[in-house]
Order: structure tokens, then C-alpha cells, then sequence
């Protein structure tokens, strides 16, 4: 079993363009959730998802979107991208539990915008 | 609101010593409480979590936390420390299953050889 994916693993964009990061879970998770990191900052939640076609807004959602149209698969979008979203993004999985079980985390897609 | 605590942004402890990694929080309700390592260039692992029940929690790498619901604290600790314990370490928070968690801001763990 491959856990969590994440795809592409290093990223540079210019302002303005676009992308799309991949998170893919091969657990059958019913929750599915997209952090950022950057130093001192810990991880914040930018949008989750608790099933397939549906989507949530979390701590830090502006300048991103998501879609959930599987399951397995959980794509975070960003439409222009800005300087402020260079950082290190975090995909994660966790039972039909929600919060209350514990995640699991692919390992990173480190994205720079110049 | 939900809010999790990691007072130090770093600590070093001797190879050997025991360890102590700091959390507090603060929530409304029953508190769901969670350890989590991240080593270099890779993605958080789960260490161990409280849901309720025993005070004191065992987890993976021979880490315990205690939970103490008077001083709102869930320390994170390690009898003997490796060097290979050397990563970053993050607490979160949740108070309820459509929560979202809330993670501290990490503390950074140094093992001295």
C-alpha cells in the first residue's frame, strides 16, 4: 500500500500562474485535509474535506480551491499564484472519525512562486 | 475557539537524560489530544494520542505523555533520549469529531551526543 501521495514533490511557479497539486490515499479514508507549513507558523489547514464531493473551508482558504471527486483523490488549485504561497504543502487522511483519530501525511510538495 | 501551546521553539537534552517536550490547550469540552514527529523533508508520523481514559498515554519510540486536565497540559516525554530522537515535534488539539484540529506551532528537539 502507497498511504498518502502527493504529486509533484518540488514545484517553482511565477506569480500570476496556475497549478494544481495531487494527494491521492489508498486507505479508504473518509477524510481527506490540505495543510501549509512554514517556519514558525506550525501547519494550518487551508480546506478538508469530510467525503467524496464535498469540501470545507479551514484557517487559511483564500488564493486556494479544492475538489473532491473521488474519494482517493483530493486536489488543491491555486488560480494565480502569489509569493505569499511559497511554502511546504501537507495532504492528510483520517477515518470516518474525523478529529478524532489521528492522520496520516504524505510527504510534502515544496512549492516556490517568484 | 481551540488553541494548542508549545512554549519552547526548541530543546536540547544530553543523549541518555530524559525529555521533555511542553503542550497546553485550551478547549471547550472533553479535549482529543495528539503527538506528532516530523524528521527532515518528510511529512508528520502520529506518536500517540489521548482520547480518554489512563493519564498517561504510551506511544511509538518509547514516548509517553501525560495528560493533566487541572493545569490544561499534555507533555510530551521520553526516559532516555536518542540522538536519532532529533526532529520536530508537534501537539495538536481537537474537541470533537467535525472540529477541525488545531496543531501547535512545533518544537524543535535536539539530542546531544
Amino acid at each position: 500500500n502507497a498511504g498518502v501521495t502527493q504529486t509533484p514533490k518540488f514545484r517553482v511557479l511565477k506569480t500570476g500562474q496556475s497549478m494544481t497539486l495531487l494527494c491521492a490515499q489508498d486507505m479508504n479514508h473518509e477524510y481527506m485535509y490540505w495543510y501549509r507549513q512554514d517556519p514558525g507558523m506550525g501547519l494550518r489547514l487551508i480546506h478538508y474535506s469530510v467525503g467524496e464531493g464535498t469540501t470545507a473551508k479551514g484557517e487559511v482558504p483564500d488564493g486556494y480551491n479544492v475538489s473532491r471527486l473521488k474519494k482517493q483523490n483530493f486536489l488543491l488549485g491555486l488560480e494565480s499564484a502569489a509569493p505569499s504561497q511559497t511554502s511546504v504543502y501537507f495532504c492528510a487522511t483520517s477515518t470516518e472519525t474525523g478529529s478524532l483519530d489521528e492522520q496520516y501525511f504524505g510527504p510534502g510538495t515544496r512549492l516556490t512562486v517568484t | 475557539a481551540q488553541s494548542v501551546a508549545q512554549p519552547e521553539d526548541q530543546v536540547n537534552v544530553a543523549e541518555g537524560n530524559p525529555l521533555t517536550v511542553k503542550c497546553t490547550y485550551s478547549v471547550s469540552g472533553n479535549p482529543y489530544l495528539f503527538w506528532y514527529v516530523q524528521y527532515p523533508n518528510r511529512g508528520l508520523q502520529f506518536l500517540l494520542k489521548y482520547i480518554t481514559g489512563d493519564n498517561l498515554v504510551k506511544g511509538s519510540y518509547g514516548f509517553e505523555a501525560e495528560f493533566n486536565k487541572s493545569q490544561t497540559s499534555f507533555h510530551l516525554k521520553k526516559p532516555s533520549a536518542l540522538v536519532s530522537d532529533s526532529a520536530l515535534y508537534f501537539c495538536a488539539v481537537s474537541g470533537n469529531r467535525d472540529d477541525k484540529i488545531i496543531f501547535g506551532k512545533g518544537t524543535r528537539l535536539h539530542i546531544l551526543p
